[in-house]
């Protein structure tokens, strides 16, 4: 089945440095890929909709500046949190669809980065 | 009005019973439905696509009613390892534009031996 590929799981950081989290689909292209980010006893919010070859499509709210994705490829996107802040501290997941063959298949989820500021 | 709702739980229930969630959500819109169970600290896995004839799993039933805008999961017979939170989780696939799914804060289950 459908599988993603979320790198790295943990990361503990300095305040002000910029960090990086690839997703990656393993066995489809994925056009689309979906950035979420849970608080701790919160639901998963969508930050922004990662297109292949076009810019990002952000939830309101959500700093395009600070929260850089890159979708160079049809498996691979990539989410920058730049300068990051201890408030930025959250779990960081990723998802993507298989759209080809069956309608309305299901998001498959990375494994989640969880993101730690100090 | 929250766009996906669920009773929050926790819904604390002995080994071998049987479990019912609720959730419902505010976009006629919305086009496809799943459950998603969450283990703590985990990524979210996916339980089960719903669909409007209702779906069974072994174990696991799902009903869907549009009118109501109210989506269902029952657990037959539980098991220690469905001890988990269950995400109830609408998408919405416009004609234009980005595909977005929607979660619900989840109903937290603990299952008591």
């Amino acid at each position: 089945g459908a599988v993603v590929s979320q790198h790295p799981s943990w990361v503990i950081c300095k305040s002000g440095t910029s960090v990086k989290i690839e997703c990656r689909s393993l066995d489809f292209q994925a056009t689309t890929m979906f950035w979420y980010r849970q608080f701790p006893k919160q639901s998963l919010m969508l930050m922004a909709t990662s297109n292949e070859g076009s810019k990002a499509t952000y939830e309101q709210g959500v700093e395009k500046d600070k929260f850089l994705i890159n979708h160079a490829s049809l498996t691979l996107s990539t989410l920058t949190v730049t300068s990051a802040h201890p408030e930025d501290s959250s779990f960081y997941i990723c998802s993507a669809r298989d759209m080809t063959g069956i309608n309305n298949q299901p998001q498959h989820f990375g494994d989640g980065t969880r993101l730690s500021i100090l | 009005r929250k766009e996906v709702e669920q009773d929050p739980g926790p819904f604390n229930v002995p080994e071998g019973a049987t479990v019912a969630f609720n959730c419902t959500y505010s976009n006629s819109a919305s086009q496809s439905f799943f459950w998603y169970r969450q283990d703590c600290r985990k990524e979210p896995k996916l339980l089960m696509s719903v669909y409007s004839s209702g779906n069974e799993d072994g174990r696991f039933t799902a009903q869907l009613n549009r009118a109501s805008q109210y989506i269902s999961l029952l657990i037959r017979d539980s098991k220690l390892s469905d001890s988990a939170t269950y995400l109830c989780v609408v998408n919405i696939v416009p004609n234009f534009g980005n595909e977005k799914l929607t979660f619900g804060t989840g109903t937290r289950l603990t299952i008591i031996p």
